[in-house]
């Protein structure tokens, strides 16, 4: 079964500086990587995935994230922050033994002006 | 608007209550999925439902019946809540088992036992 690590719990981060969120899974098979992101009293909206191909992904709202198959991580980033990307951030993979999507724990960012 | 509903969006129950937890989709996806969110630990998956006529336990179903009524309704039921199942509940679909498409979630039902 896959397990997924999120790095950081809570990241602060002022407007318009970059910021990376960590995450690291472990997984025997091919797997399949997604971050999600839940903004305050809502339910988990897709940021972006990775099935194959191109190891960097782009996603909504300029965000990407970088698959290192030999550092097993799918790091997510974004350049220039906004107030509106205060939100918790979900990693979650699933692999090609049942498909089934498991998150990490989560990372708070709090953006500030 | 397309999505997935769920009801009620909030709940308190005393313990040793049942209540049953009630999720539809319009979007014809073929599987479906209740999760639980607590502070910490991310969302866990309770049961699932592959596709029409299937369910199958995930990583903490104890305590919870699923029931796949049809294509578009995944309901999941608590039979004697306890104060264990205070938490938020999740329920999420996706075109197929394999997910590639992502998830789609409802907005939660915020239950608390006392």
């Amino acid at each position: 079964a896959q397990s997924v690590t999120q790095l950081d719990s809570q990241v602060p981060v002022f407007e318009e500086a970059p910021v990376e969120l960590r995450c690291n899974y472990s997984s025997s098979v091919s797997v399949y990587l997604f971050w999600y992101v839940q903004y305050p009293n809502q339910g988990l909206q897709l940021l972006l995935k990775y099935l194959s191909g191109s190891t960097l992904v782009k996603g909504i709202n300029g965000f990407e994230a970088e698959f290192n198959k030999s550092q097993t991580s799918f790091h997510l980033r974004k350049p220039s922050v906004h107030i509106s990307d205060t939100a918790e951030y979900f990693c979650a993979v699933s692999d090609s033994n049942d498909y089934k999507l498991s998150f990490g724990a989560g990372t708070t960012v709090t953006v500030r002006a | 608007n397309a999505g997935v509903t769920q009801t009620p969006k909030f709940q308190v129950l005393k313990t040793g209550q049942s209540m049953t937890l009630q999720c539809a989709q319009d979007m014809n996806h073929n599987s479906m999925y209740w999760y639980r969110q607590d502070p910490g630990m991310g969302l866990r998956l309770i049961y699932y439902s592959a596709s029409e006529g299937t369910t199958d336990k995930g990583e903490v179903p104890n305590g919870y019946n699923v029931s796949r009524l049809n294509k578009r309704e995944f309901s999941l039921r608590l039979e004697s809540a306890a104060p264990s199942q205070t938490s938020v509940y999740f329920c999420a679909s996706s075109l197929n088992r394999q997910g590639w498409y992502g998830y789609t979630f409802g907005s939660g039902t915020r239950l608390t036992v006392v």
